[in-house]
Order: structure tokens, then C-alpha cells, then sequence
């Protein structure tokens, strides 16, 4: 069955500061990955989205992933973290052949002045 | 293009009561999916629709949960009788129809917040 771990429950950082969210996934074909935000009271916006070629794949809001067979792994990052960034995010993969999204816990992101 | 809305956006009910939930998903959209987060842990699937059909609801919880489609468009998911522990957010989702090995992206509403006293 497919899972997905993201181990940091909370983070905070300074802003300016570089930021990295971790995500693991457990699924037995080549996965389809993504990462959500979600701003408080706001749904879940899209940040980006890996399903084959470049590893390394660029989203919305300065917003990239690096995608890492060997590690299971899909993190986030952004090198330079701004207020407006303090949200819950997901990480999520998704079964093509069954047609669901299976998700992290999230992480929140807090941001300090 | 209008996103996926969802309606109401809050709803506090009584245990014993019955709610029901709508979403309206990105025009054109033949997949509908609800989700559902429980007291901060992850979003749950719930079911998918293609179109009117119901697709997997294996992630309904159980009876207490119904979920229709009818034409294909919006979609209701009645909650009857709600219990403590259905409180939470649930989201709803779409995303156009793909042959096998489409890419699966889902386009999220603003979930509606359910809570159950």
C-alpha cells in the first residue's frame, strides 16, 4: 500500500532563511508526487508536481522538489523563506490506477520575524 | 475558470443530526473526489466519482456516509446521524478525465469545516 511520512511536524525559521521540508513515500511503481500548501483559511493550493524526467522540478512561490529514487524521498525547498510562507504543507502521491491521493500529515511552517 | 467551491464553509450540528455537504467541481471536470481531515492528521480519502458513478468508496467510514452525484455535476455527501468524531474538514476535489497513467492532478476546494458538538 502506498503511504506517505513527512517526520517534521512543525518547523520554524527565521525569515530570509533557507528552508527544507521532508517527505518520504512508499509506492510500487513509479510515483506521482506532489506538495500542497494550505494558508489558514484557504484550501489546498498546488505547489508543484514530479512525474517523470528532470528530478529536480520547479513550483509556484520560489517553490522546488528534488525527486530521489534511491531515497524515496520528495522534498521541498526554498532558499529564502518570506512571511507570507508561514502555512501548512502537504506532501501527497498518487495512485494513477486506483485514481486517490494518499497524503502526509503535513508539516506547519512557521516564520519568525 | 472558476475552482472547485464547496459549500458551507463552516457547519456546527448537533450529535444525532444530519448534514450535508456540496461541492461543485471546475466545469468540465469528470472526476470528483472527497477527502477528509480528522483533528490535524493527514487527509484521508474518502471516495471518487467518474462522473455520476461512484468509482472507490472505500474510504467511506460507513453507512453513516452518503455520497451522490447526480448528472454528473455537483456532489452532496450527507452525513446522517453525525456523530463526535465526524468533525473535521472535508475537502473535495477534480480533475479532468485521463486514460490510465494520466497524471492524477486534483485541484482542491477551500474544504468545509465540520464540527459536531
Amino acid at each position: 500500500a502506498q503511504s506517505v511520512t513527512q517526520p517534521d511536524i512543525h518547523i520554524t525559521v527565521s525569515e530570509g532563511a533557507s528552508l527544507e521540508l521532508r517527505c518520504n513515500y512508499s509506492y510500487g511503481a513509479t510515483p506521482y508526487l506532489f506538495w500542497y500548501v494550505q494558508s489558514p483559511g484557504q484550501g489546498l493550493q498546488l505547489l508543484l508536481k514530479y512525474f517523470s524526467g528532470d528530478t529536480l522540478v520547479q513550483g509556484i512561490k520560489g517553490f522546488e522538489a528534488e525527486f530521489k529514487r534511491s531515497q524515496s524521498s520528495f522534498n521541498l525547498r526554498k532558499p529564502s523563506v518570506h512571511w507570507s510562507d508561514a502555512a501548512e504543507y502537504f506532501c501527497a502521491v498518487h495512485n494513477t490506477n486506483a485514481g486517490k491521493s494518499t497524503f502526509g500529515d503535513g508539516t506547519t511552517l512557521t516564520v519568525k520575524p | 475558470e472558476a475552482g472547485v467551491t464547496q459549500f458551507p464553509s463552516h457547519s456546527v450540528i448537533e450529535k444525532g443530526q444530519t448534514v450535508t455537504l456540496r461541492c461543485d467541481p471546475i466545469s468540465g471536470h469528470d472526476n470528483l473526489y472527497w477527502y477528509r481531515r480528522v483533528m490535524g492528521k493527514e487527509i484521508k480519502f474518502l471516495l471518487h466519482f467518474v462522473k455520476e458513478s461512484k468509482q472507490d468508496e472505500s474510504g467511506m467510514p460507513n453507512n453513516r456516509f452518503l455520497a451522490e452525484r447526480t448528472g454528473g455535476t455537483y456532489s452532496t455527501l450527507k452525513v446522517q446521524p453525525a456523530e463526535l468524531e465526524d468533525s473535521g474538514v472535508y475537502f473535495c476535489a477534480s480533475s479532468r478525465y485521463e486514460t490510465s497513467g494520466g497524471t492524477g492532478t486534483q485541484y482542491f476546494g477551500p474544504g468545509t469545516r465540520l464540527t459536531v458538538l
